[in-house]
């Protein structure tokens, strides 16, 4: 069963810095990886897309990679705004014939930068 | 372009009560997804529906049912409501040739008293 973890679980920054969410799973067979951001009581936007023979996406100030052989990605944050604290989820697509594009979640990085 | 929308936004219902959230899929997507939130937690795949049709469902008892309507729209029914079951229902929808990109609604909050 696909397991997926996030790190760390919280995190406080102030405004400006870089910062780098960290995810982990433990079954390779994904199709994609996906960040997603929450903000509190609200539903998912998603972030980044990243196919599982790609190695990274960017948009804007955020970066994703994927290492699907050792099962990890990072989300990297530059110049971190305010407006960047939200929760941020990350979401593997699974590849397996039973459980084809089911998405499975980590609990997610709760990020909190202050001015 | 019209994105995924789902109703009612909150809920509050007594344990042992049955509930029915609804969901319209993104304009042109055939596929519908359930998940279920519970605070601290990441979203938790309950069922998808294709061609009206459950294609696939994880780890949640039969008290969850779901339906989808011709027009890709689709309900999910929780019978015998317990306390556990408060969280956020998320839909998201897809293409079914397309169906790891989902879309994602803004989610019903379900409270159970």
């Amino acid at each position: 069963k696909q397991e997926v973890t996030q790190i760390p679980a919280a995190l406080s920054v102030p405004e400006g810095e870089n910062l780098v969410l960290n995810c982990s799973f433990t079954d390779s067979a994904i199709y994609n990886l996906q960040w997603f951001r929450q903000d509190p009581g609200k539903g998912l936007t998603s972030l980044l897309l990243i196919q599982s023979s790609q190695r990274e996406q960017t948009s804007g100030r955020l970066n994703a990679s994927l290492d699907k052989s050792s099962g990890r990605s990072t989300l990297y944050i530059a110049a971190s705004q305010p407006g960047d604290s939200a929760t941020y989820l990350c979401a593997v697509g699974s590849d397996r014939g039973s459980t084809l594009g089911r998405l499975y979640f980590g609990r997610g990085t709760q990020l909190t930068v202050w001015p | 372009d019209a994105g995924v929308t789902q109703s009612p936004t909150h809920l509050i219902k007594t344990r042992g009560q049955q509930v029915t959230l609804r969901c319209s899929p993104k304009s042109g997507h055939d596929t519908v997804s359930w998940y279920q939130q519970a605070l601290g937690q990441g979203p938790q795949f309950i069922f998808q529906y294709y061609e009206e049709e459950e294609r696939q469902r994880g780890n949640f008892p039969d008290r969850f049912s779901g339906h989808q309507f011709p027009n890709y729209s689709s309900e999910l029914n929780v019978n015998a409501l317990l306390l556990g079951d408060s969280a956020l229902y998320l839909c998201a929808s897809s293409l079914a040739e397309a169906e790891y990109e989902q879309y994602f609604g803004p989610g019903t909050r379900l409270t159970v008293t």
